[in-house]
């Protein structure tokens, strides 16, 4: 079955740097587009960023530009999201989640999530 | 950017109650309009997709329409496990895809 799993949250102060993972399995990982979505403490869901199926397209939530940068390694099944220069804003539960395609354009299975919290 | 907009942004409902939540967006987005299910402290769940189109194993007493900008989401004799966050979601701007502000069904 399909299944999602992120790692890699966790504390961090502001201006410093974390580094999130999403392994996929249960499907061909490198025929699928894949986004970050995020959700603040008591708030509604953001889209963060997306990667294509073949790691040519990279788009960026507006707030984030310049300092995520989402990555994937079609080799170990693994999606990646690299958050330098975080703010107290980016605290959130962040997940990975597949894209169905371009003729559906939904988020069709996520993963669990993991905590970012940015304070000092 | 495409802005979604759910109202209400909560209802209380009982059980064995019908509900509709509706999600207008900024600009027409022909058909790529999409629902889900979220829990507290879980991950969201594809509901329904392109409108109208049950996900797998989601049970009929949903519901979704609409066209153009204006949509919804019904939900039939509701039951225990219904009561939750609903977001609704635009895919016509792919892949900068925007969800609406969310809408929390609580038991009355």
């Amino acid at each position: 079955q399909v299944q999602l799993v992120e790692s890699g949250g966790g504390a961090a102060q502001p201006g410093g740097s974390l580094r999130l993972s999403c392994v996929a399995s249960g499907f061909s990982f490198r025929t699928y587009g894949f986004h970050w979505v995020r959700q603040a403490p008591g708030k509604g869901l953001e889209w963060v960023a997306f990667i294509s199926d073949d790691s040519n397209k990279e788009y960026y939530e507006d707030s984030v530009k310049g300092r995520f940068s989402v990555s994937r390694d079609n080799s170990k099944n693994t999606l990646y999201l690299q958050m330098d220069g975080l703010r107290s804003e980016d605290t959130a539960l962040y997940f990975c989640a597949r894209d169905s395609g371009y003729d559906s354009r939904n988020f069709d299975y996520w993963g669990q999530g993991t905590l970012v919290s940015v304070s000092s | 950017d495409i802005q979604m907009t759910q109202s209400p942004s909560s209802l209380s409902a009982s059980v064995g109650d019908r509900v509709t939540i509706t999600c207008r967006s900024s600009q027409t987005i022909d058909n790529f309009l999409n629902w889900y299910q979220q829990k507290p402290g879980k991950a969201p769940k594809l509901l329904i997709y392109a409108v109208s189109n049950l996900q797998s194993g989601v049970p009929s007493r949903f519901r979704g329409g609409g066209s153009a900008t204006d949509f919804t989401l019904t939900i039939t004799n509701l039951q225990p496990e219904d009561f939750a966050t609903y977001y609704c979601q635009q895919g016509y701007s792919t892949p900068l895809y925007t969800f609406g502000q969310g809408t929390k069904l609580e038991i009355k």
